[in-house]
């Protein structure tokens, strides 16, 4: 069973360059998150989606954007790339709103230069 | 505004020791409590609690809740140098819709 893939696994990006990171769950989950890892800070909700068709805002949105046209998949958007977006960013899911079991993909490690 | 609090945020031990995590929150609606292990790349799941008093447990790993003071432990008992890692306690908050991390505390176990 895949599970969450996240696509790319690393990436190198110009400062001011778009980016759309990629994220497919298998599972059929209702539920998808984007959240961001820096060291000392944990992990940090950027957006979530309940359902298809739904977004909302986490407690770091700026500078990103995302949509959910299918329930598999949770694109990220950098619009404009800046250095302190530098980061590992994770995708998870769960199959019921927030309080249960999140399923995270293996990360994209994202360095803006 | 939604807290999430772990300490330490740093152990070393020796192995065969027992360890404590702590975990301490402030939500507006608590809905449970998860906590994860994260070793190279993903995290992943060990506990979900949502009532207090009841003690998970798995193998060497036990973890409880109390939610009148708003914390949990995670205990890990004869630890091995596959323990090493950073041990993520994350809350469920309803309405919101979201799971608020606290900061993780890496664990490292020395032979």
């Amino acid at each position: 069973t895949a599970g969450i893939t996240q696509a790319p696994t690393s990436q190198i990006l110009a400062a001011g360059r778009s980016m759309t990171l990629r994220c497919t769950q298998d599972m059929r989950h209702n539920a998808m998150y984007w959240y961001r890892q820096d060291l000392g800070l944990g992990l940090r909700l950027i957006h979530y989606s309940n359902t298809a068709g739904t977004t909302g805002k986490g407690e770091v949105p700026d500078g990103y954007s995302v949509s959910r046209a299918n329930t598999d998949d949770f694109p990220l958007t950098l619009a404009s790339a800046v250095p302190s977006q530098t980061s590992v960013y994770f995708c998870a899911s769960s199959d019921r709103s927030a309080g249960s079991e999140a399923f995270f993909g293996q990360g994209t490690r994202l360095t803006v230069v | 505004e939604d807290k999430v609090v772990q300490s330490p945020l740093s152990l070393v031990v020796h192995e065969g020791d027992t360890v404590t995590l702590n975990c301490s929150y402030e939500v507006t609606n608590f809905r449970s409590l998860l906590w994860y292990k994260q070793e190279k790349k993903a995290p992943t799941f060990l506990f979900m609690l949502t009532s207090s008093g009841i003690e998970k447990k798995s193998g060497r790993l036990s973890s409880i809740l109390d939610k009148k003071e708003l914390f949990s432990i995670l205990n890990i008992t004869a630890t091995q140098t596959g323990d090493s890692a950073i041990y993520l306690c994350a809350v469920g908050v309803s309405g919101a819709q979201k799971l608020v991390f606290g900061q993780g505390t890496r664990l490292t176990i020395n032979p």
